[in-house]
């Protein structure tokens, strides 16, 4: 079993939904949650994190955290074409004087206009 | 533009044979680290540096090996290649080990093809 879990997709949306993604996983010692984002032929980058469980809103884009369920989700609102892309969740803990980051497989969203 | 710096952009070459991928963190960043990104395993992280020193090993072939300079630019050797290297392979760089929440800078990869 993978330390953590994300449906691949792909996803597709018309313009203007809801759109939900979410991961599982399975050590309770990550700390931080993060969710990337990574268009076409680029590399990763971050969108937002959260600290333990709780939410997170960033303008359109909210991230949630449940650790007593090990779940992670991200909700994006008022999608819009340029949303579309594949998004990674990513977590993180202190090991040994280093942090350990593992990520998701990511789920390609493409937002249909 | 992410301020980290990836060469080549592509690379195609046969197998067996090997290749050098480079890697100039961020402006301020010391840390470095390389991973893989191929469509079935997503990311895997595979080494880590800090101002010079490796710091953390993942997932690593024997095959490949790593290094950070005096400048912190950061190369990584991939020797005896195989079929199954055929990936993308990113450099990201972090201003210190711990970043907590801060995440890393990636650059934009190398999409390596070995045929």
């Amino acid at each position: 079993q993978k330390e953590v879990e994300q449906d691949p997709g792909p996803l597709s949306v018309p313009e203007g939904a809801i759109v939900s993604l979410n991961c599982t996983y399975s050590n309770s010692a990550f700390q931080y949650f993060m969710w990337y984002r990574q268009y076409s032929r680029k590399g990763p980058e971050l969108l937002m994190y959260t600290y333990s469980s709780g939410n997170k809103e960033d303008g359109r884009f909210t991230a949630q955290v449940d650790k007593s369920s090990k779940y992670i989700s991200l909700f994006i609102r008022d999608s819009q074409p340029s949303d579309s892309a594949t998004y990674l969740c990513a977590m993180s803990l202190n090991s040994g004087g280093y942090q350990k980051v593992t990520f998701g497989t990511g789920t390609k969203l493409q937002v249909i206009p | 533009d992410s301020g980290v710096t990836q060469t080549p952009k592509h690379l195609i070459t046969a197998t067996g044979q090997r290749v050098t991928l480079r890697c100039s963190p961020r402006s301020g960043d010391l840390s470095v680290y390389w991973y893989q990104q191929s469509l079935d395993q997503g990311l895997q992280f595979l080494i880590q540096y800090y101002n010079g020193e490796e710091r953390a090993k993942g997932n690593i072939l024997e095959r490949f090996s790593a290094q950070q300079f005096p400048d912190l630019h950061s190369e990584l050797n991939l020797s005896s290649l195989e079929l199954g290297d055929s990936a993308l392979y990113f450099c990201a760089s972090s201003p210190s080990l711990i970043t907590g929440g801060y995440g890393y800078t990636f650059g934009s990869g190398t999409r390596l093809t070995v045929v």
